[in-house]
């Protein structure tokens, strides 16, 4: 079955600073969705990627997916504590289904 | 206000009781699906449906149970069957299958 990595795991930055974290997939994305959730609460739609090399934007936030369809990274510019929150990698399988990264846990330190 | 709604909240049960998870929809979407999301972890589909009347099971419908009757409803029964049913479930639903998905605020079910 296909498996999405997200590294790191957890993360802490200081507010203002960058950074990125990553989402590995063991075989070709059909689909690439970036989502954040608040713990214990549902889920909230960011980006989705579909073509190798795509690169999307809102806000401070930019999601590329690479030219292998392989690997997509989310990279927050200028963090905030608004940021912070678990962030997870989901895609479409070529058997239809839908899978989903352990997620990575955002702290932004004021 | 368009959106999915989950209830309740907050679910309590005894083990060996059945229980229903409420999801509904107004956004006229046709794909309808229901994860659960342990501790620390990821989502992990259970069942989806794309249309009325018809659902398929996902990676973990063991113990589960749905039912589509109405296209803005999708009701998931934890059965007793289900092993280790507690649980933060949360359901989702998008236009079609391969779009994004638009989730709901979740239920967290403990069992006793």
């Amino acid at each position: 079955s296909q498996e999405l990595e997200q590294s790191p795991q957890s993360l802490i930055v200081q507010e203002g600073k960058n950074l990125t974290i990553n989402c590995t997939s063991s075989k070709t994305l059909y689909g690439l969705y970036w989502y954040k959730q608040k713990y214990g609460e549902g889920l909230i739609f960011l980006m989705m990627l579909q073509k190798g090399g795509e690169e999307k934007s809102h806000e401070k936030i930019t999601a590329k997916l690479d030219e292998k369809k392989q690997q997509s990274s989310l990279h927050i510019t200028a963090s905030q504590p608004s940021h912070a929150g678990i962030y997870l990698c989901g895609a479409d399988t070529n058997a239809g289904k839908s899978t989903f990264g352990d997620g990575t846990t955002l702290t932004v330190k004021p | 206000d368009g959106g999915i709604t989950q209830s309740p909240k907050y679910l309590f049960r005894k083990e060996g009781q059945n229980v229903t998870l409420s999801c509904e929809q107004n956004l006229n979407h046709d794909a309808m699906y229901w994860y659960r999301q342990d501790p620390g972890q990821g989502l992990r589909l259970i069942y989806y449906s794309q249309i009325v009347n018809d659902f398929q099971k996902g990676d973990i419908a063991e113990g589960y149970s749905v039912s589509r009757e109405k296209k803005e409803s999708f009701p998931l029964t934890v059965t007793s069957a289900q092993k280790n049913p507690t649980a933060f479930y949360l359901c989702a639903s998008s236009p079609l299958r391969g779009l994004e998905q638009f989730f709901g605020p979740g239920t967290r079910l403990t069992v006793l």
